[in-house]
């Protein structure tokens, strides 16, 4: 069964103040990891999809990267709309995407 | 594209009440979703459609769930009869599903409330 865990559940910055969230995966024959975006009342918004082990994406102050075991959305000099939850979901055999829980993220200004 | 398209973005009804979730995909994607999310499961896949056949139901709470999606450009999620325990948001996705894993594209989703 695959498993998806985010780290930390929520995380206070700074604007300015840059950080790391975590996406802790085991899958069987990973076919792509994605990160969403999804603020308050509304469906979950595509970021990056991820397909082997040492790829990276970069998308304005987000910079995401895959290892095999973890995935790591870098946040560079974060600003108050970069507040979100920013959840991950991996994509393995079965094509059924399994999502983790998310990261509430508030950049304080 | 208007993207994906849901309605009714708001439901109250009470106990026992039949209700019906639509989805308009985007227009072109061969495979749909039903999503449900609640603050105590996070997010959880229901159904699969991959072109207007469903390929995995095992997400489907119980029988009182139902899924139908007679074309490419509609999809419906039934629950009959409702429970206040189904109180969620439920998304409704759509993927271009070209062989590879693709990405999926979210409605806004319609937050359910049942009395």
């Amino acid at each position: 069964e695959d498993q998806v865990t985010q780290s930390p559940e929520a995380l206070r910055l700074q604007e300015g103040e840059s950080s790391s969230l975590n996406c802790s995966y085991t899958v069987s024959g990973l076919r792509g990891l994605f990160w969403y975006r999804q603020d308050p009342g509304k469906g979950p918004e595509f970021l990056f999809t991820l397909y082997s082990a040492g790829e990276e994406k970069e998308k304005e102050r987000l910079k995401a990267t895959l290892t095999k075991k973890e995935s790591f959305l870098h946040i560079t000099a974060p600003k108050p709309e970069d507040s979100a939850t920013y959840l991950c979901a991996v994509s393995g055999g079965s094509y059924i995407p399994t999502f983790g829980r998310g990261t509430s993220l508030i950049v304080h200004p | 594209d208007a993207g994906v398209i849901q309605s009714p973005r708001h439901e109250v009804t009470e106990m026992g009440q039949e209700v019906t979730l639509r989805c308009k995909p985007i227009s072109g994607h061969n495979s749909l979703f039903w999503y449900r999310q609640t603050m105590m499961r996070g997010l959880e896949l229901l159904i699969y459609f991959n072109n207007n056949v469903p390929i995995d139901d095992s997400g489907m709470p119980e029988d009182r769930f139902s899924a139908k999606m007679p074309n490419a450009s509609f999809s419906t999620l039934k629950i009959q009869p409702s429970e206040p325990r189904d109180s969620a948001v439920y998304f409704c996705a759509s993927s271009p599903d070209r062989g590879r894993q693709e990405t999926q594209y979210f409605g806004p989703g319609t937050r359910l409330l049942v009395l």
